[in-house]
């Protein structure tokens, strides 16, 4: 089982410049999240996406967007990227939100890393 | 709104000793608690977590932790350390009932387990 898949795993980018995160589980989850994760400060909610269909603003989503292709697929798109977006970034996904009550567990990517110079 | 602290940057502790990694929280009303432990160049991994019942609570990899709700703390321990906890360790919060994205996450503690 692959579980959360990103790719690509490490990026450089011109100021300006754009790309999409991709990322994609096999678990058949309903809820799925992106977060960047910064020295010092944890990891920052920047979207999610309750189910197929939906995505929500989370703590940090300015300058970013993002697409729930599918029930597998929620791509992070930045479209002109700034020094202040140079972060590693995570893939999460869960169940659903009836089901986290219960397991409590968040199943990660192993990251994209990504410089903005 | 919720919050977690981990007071320190890194912890330090010789194989085959007792570790603890510190956690204290803020929320209005119960907590859901979780900590999670993140190798080197790898996803964060759920390691346990407090939703009711016992204050002790126990996970994987012979970690456990202890809820103390006069403290507002969950600290992770573990009784005899290994080279290979070596990670980084983030404790998480959210108010009972809510979902995964009022998740808090702590800043990280490194622990560093040495020979």
């Amino acid at each position: 089982n692959a579980g959360v898949t990103q790719t690509p795993k490490f990026q450089v980018l011109k100021t300006g410049q754009s790309m999409t995160l991709q990322c994609a589980q096999d678990m058949n989850h309903n809820s799925m999240y992106w977060y960047r994760q910064d020295p010092g400060m944890g990891l920052r909610l920047i979207y999610y996406s309750a189910s197929e269909g939906t995505t929500d603003k989370g703590e940090v989503p300015n300058g970013y967007n993002v697409s729930r292709l599918n029930k597998r697929e929620f791509s992070l798109r930045l479209e002109s990227a700034a020094p202040s977006q140079t972060s590693v970034y995570f893939c999460a996904s869960i169940p659903g939100q009836r089901d986290a009550m219960a397991t409590g567990e968040l199943f990660f990517g192993e990251g994209s890393r990504l410089t903005v110079l | 709104a919720q919050s977690v602290a981990q007071p320190e940057d890194q912890v330090n502790v010789a194989e085959g000793n007792p570790l603890t990694v510190k956690c204290t929280y803020s929320v209005s009303g119960n907590p859901y608690l979780f900590w999670y432990v993140q190798y080197p160049n790898r996803g964060l991994q759920f390691l346990l977590k407090y939703i009711t019942g016992d204050n002790l609570v126990k996970g994987s990899y012979g970690f456990e932790a202890e809820f103390n709700k006069s403290q507002t703390s969950f600290h992770l321990k573990k009784p005899s350390a290994l080279v290979s906890d070596s990670a980084l360790y983030f404790c998480a919060v959210r108010r009972e009932n809510t979902g995964f994205q009022k998740l808090v996450f702590g800043t990280g503690t490194r622990l560093l387990v040495s020979p």
